[in-house]
C-alpha cells in the first residue's frame, strides 16, 4: 500500500496570508490526525478527523482549521499567516477512531516570511 | 492535564552499547504508548509500540517495558548501531476515544562509531 502523502511539501508564505495543506492517507484509512512540529514547542495535535467530522481539536487559535471529504482525504488551512507559524506541518493517518496505530506523512514545511 | 515528560533530552552512546530513554505520563486511563524514531529531514516512524495489557514488548534490539502502576514507559535499544542515530519520541494517548497523541519533547540519540 501507498504511505501518507502530503503536499505541497515546502511552502513559503508572507505574513497575512494564507495557506491550504492537503494530506491523502493510507488506502483505507477513515482518521486522519494534523500535527505541527516546531523545533521550541515539539509535536503539537492541531485535530483530528474522521468519517469527516472534527472529533478534536488541540489548543491553537482559530485561524487554524481543517476538513475531511468522503474519500478521508484532508486539508488544513491557516489564514492570516504569522511568523510563529512557520513550522512542519505533519498528518497522520489511521484505520479506525480510537488508540489506533498512527502512520505519518512526509510532512509540509511552512516557512512565513 | 495531559502531560508527557520524556528524559534525557539527548543521549551519547558508543557503538554496541544500550540506550535508554524513559517516560512519564499523567493520565491513569492510557492505554497505547508508541515510539517514534525521526530522522533529520524525514517524518516519523513508528518503531514499536506498547498496550496496558503487557509489561514489555520486544523486536529485535528495540524493547519497551511498561509500569502503569508508576506510570511510566522506557524504549531499550540494545547494540547500537550508527543508524540508530536520530531523535526518538514516545507518545500517550490524549483523553477518550480518539487517535490524538501526546508527544514526549524528543531525545536527540547519537551512536559514536
Amino acid at each position: 500500500k501507498a504511505g501518507v502523502t502530503q503536499t505541497p511539501r515546502y511552502l513559503i508564505k508572507t505574513r497575512g496570508q494564507q495557506v491550504t495543506l492537503s494530506c491523502s492517507p493510507i488506502s483505507g484509512h477513515r482518521s486522519v490526525s494534523w500535527y505541527q512540529q516546531t523545533p521550541g514547542q515539539g509535536l503539537q495535535f492541531l485535530f483530528e478527523y474522521f468519517s469527516e467530522t472534527q472529533r478534536n481539536k488541540g489548543n491553537f487559535p482559530g485561524r487554524f482549521s481543517g476538513r475531511q471529504f468522503s474519500n478521508s482525504r484532508s486539508e488544513m488551512n491557516v489564514s492570516t499567516l504569522e511568523l510563529g507559524d512557520s513550522a512542519l506541518y505533519l498528518c497522520a493517518s489511521s484505520i479506525g477512531l480510537s488508540r489506533e496505530t498512527q502512520y505519518f506523512g512526509p510532512g509540509t514545511r511552512l516557512l512565513v516570511l | 492535564g495531559e502531560n508527557v515528560e520524556q528524559h534525557p533530552s539527548t543521549l551519547s552512546v558508543q557503538e554496541g552499547d544500550s540506550a535508554v530513554i524513559k517516560c512519564t505520563y499523567s493520565d491513569s486511563a492510557s492505554n497505547y504508548f508508541p515510539w517514534y524514531k525521526q530522522e533529520l529531514g524525514k517524518r516519523p516512524q513508528l518503531i514499536i509500540d506498547i498496550r496496558s495489557n503487557v509489561g514489555e514488548k520486544k523486536d529485535q534490539r528495540i524493547a519497551v517495558t511498561l509500569n502503569k502502576t508508576a506510570k511510566h514507559f522506557s524504549l531499550h535499544i540494545t547494540e547500537t548501531q550508527p543508524e540508530d542515530s536520530a531523535v526518538y519520541f514516545c507518545a500517550a494517548p490524549g483523553g477518550g476515544a480518539t487517535n490524538k497523541l501526546i508527544f514526549g519533547t524528543g531525545t536527540l540519540l547519537a551512536v559514536q562509531p
